[in-house]
């Protein structure tokens, strides 16, 4: 079955230390996002993949990075640079068309200990 | 981009038909009107989604206004399974670049 998967599903990070959280999906889907959400709140960008190769920032991209090597990953790198990391991160992918729905992974709960 | 309006929470009994209203008064005539549902803890799922007509599947119904300021998502017998937060987003058809989510309705159903 095609679908999202991220991993891990639970992170722990110690202050200053860069982590990586996986995202991999087998839809072919084109485009590909990372959220971040908060307890209670709604859900807010961070980066997004049109193609591969090529991303742009979302509305809260600082502290963060990704890359786009392949069309199936988009890894996302919580750098020491994000001052508030602890929080729910959801990958997601869509093709380019509107008409369309978002697939969605099943999230990484990442806290900083 | 275009925003939408929900209300925070709304309340159903089981077997009962559920109205979810959103307000889109921004809504240009590219933009999809789409609806996600999340459970605690989980990745948003995709219910549904609509240009200009109503439209049913499975899992609901959507009726979009004649002039698309407004749109109800409609759960016609909620159950348990349907508590969740409810979010309706727009995508514009021609900068499908990203969604943005506001903080959704949270639906709490009672046996």
């Amino acid at each position: 079955d095609g679908g999202i998967t991220q991993s891990p599903k639970y992170l722990f990070r110690k202050e200053g230390q860069n982590v990586t959280l996986s995202c991999e999906q087998n839809l072919n889907h084109d485009a590909m996002y990372w959220y971040r959400q908060d307890p209670g709140q709604g859900l807010r960008l961070i980066y997004y993949s049109q193609i591969v190769n090529d991303f742009q920032k979302g509305d809260i991209a600082e502290g963060y990075s990704v890359s786009r090597e392949k069309k199936e990953s988009f890894p996302l790198t919580v750098t020491s640079a994000q001052k508030n990391p602890t929080a729910f991160y959801l990958c997601a992918s869509a093709t380019g068309a509107a008409n369309y729905g978002y697939t969605f992974g099943s999230g990484t709960r990442l806290t900083v200990v | 981009d275009a925003k939408t309006t929900q209300p925070n929470s709304m309340e159903s009994n089981e077997e009962e038909p559920v109205h979810l209203p959103c307000n889109h008064s921004t809504i240009s005539g590219t933009d999809y009107i789409h609806w996600y549902r999340q459970l605690p803890s989980q990745g948003p799922e995709y219910v549904i989604h609509g240009l200009t007509s109503n439209v049913n599947n499975r899992m609901a119904s959507l009726a979009i206004a004649e002039d698309r300021k407004s749109s109800t998502l409609i759960l016609h017998r909620a159950t348990l399974r349907d508590a969740a937060v409810y979010y309706c987003i727009l995508r514009d058809s021609y900068n499908t670049d990203k969604l943005i989510f506001g903080t959704g309705t949270r639906l709490q159903v009672f046996p």
